[in-house]
């Protein structure tokens, strides 16, 4: 049964500084490793999708890697804003996206302005 | 626009009076999943379903029921509500491969 652990659970930084959250998986046999956005109270916002042949993905200022063989994935945030403040959470897809998703507690982090 | 469109938005009920919550996506996806949220333990799964007429159990299905006559609609089904069950729900839905989940905005529900 797959398994996902994020760290740290919570992180506060001063505006400006290049960050980086982490992700750890159980069952190195994934299809899909996705991270989200969470706003308090909020619905889950798609940031990146890494599938499984991939090593990395970048979306701005943010970039995904992905290390099957480790079970780990990062997201690194480069010169963070007060807008970045939110919940991030990464969930593996183990099923080719039939059985649906499991997920990380996230990492609840605050930008400092 | 493609999305999952989930009601309602909030909700207060009584313990014992049955529910469901709609879940609808306008992508053609065969994958749907019900999820919910709770302070310390996450987004846990409760159902899943792979296409019409096909669901299964996720990790905590204990209360719930689910059903899938339609491609497009996949409700979320409380017979007997219990206080416990008081959370924030989400609905996803997938085609599966490089495009992952699109998660609609949430139900936020109690139960007294």
């Amino acid at each position: 049964k797959q398994e996902v652990t994020q760290i740290p659970a919570a992180l506060s930084v001063p505006e400006g500084e290049n960050l980086v959250l982490n992700c750890s998986f159980t069952d190195s046999a994934i299809y899909n490793l996705q991270w989200f956005r969470q706003d308090p109270g909020k619905g889950l916002t798609s940031l990146l999708l890494i599938q499984s042949s991939q090593r990395e993905q970048t979306s701005g200022r943010l970039n995904a890697s992905l290390d099957k063989s480790s079970g780990r994935s990062t997201l690194y945030i480069a010169a963070s804003q007060p807008g970045d403040s939110a919940t991030y959470l990464c969930a593996a897809d183990s099923g080719g996206g039939a059985d649906g998703l499991t997920f990380g507690k996230g990492t609840h982090l605050i930008i400092q302005p | 626009e493609a999305q999952v469109t989930q009601n309602p938005r909030y909700l207060i009920t009584v313990t014992g009076k049955k529910l469901t919550v709609t879940c609808s996506q306008n992508m053609n996806h065969e994958y749907m999943s019900w999820y919910r949220q709770d302070p310390g333990l996450g987004l846990r799964q409760i159902y899943y379903s792979m296409n019409v007429e096909v669901t299964d159990k996720g990790d905590v299905p204990e209360g719930y029921k689910v059903s899938r006559k339609e491609k497009r609609n996949f409700p979320l089904i409380l017979e007997s509500p219990s206080p416990n069950q008081t959370s924030l729900y989400f609905c996803a839905s997938s085609t599966g491969g490089r495009y992952g989940y699109t998660f609609g905005s949430g139900t936020r529900l109690t139960v007294v």
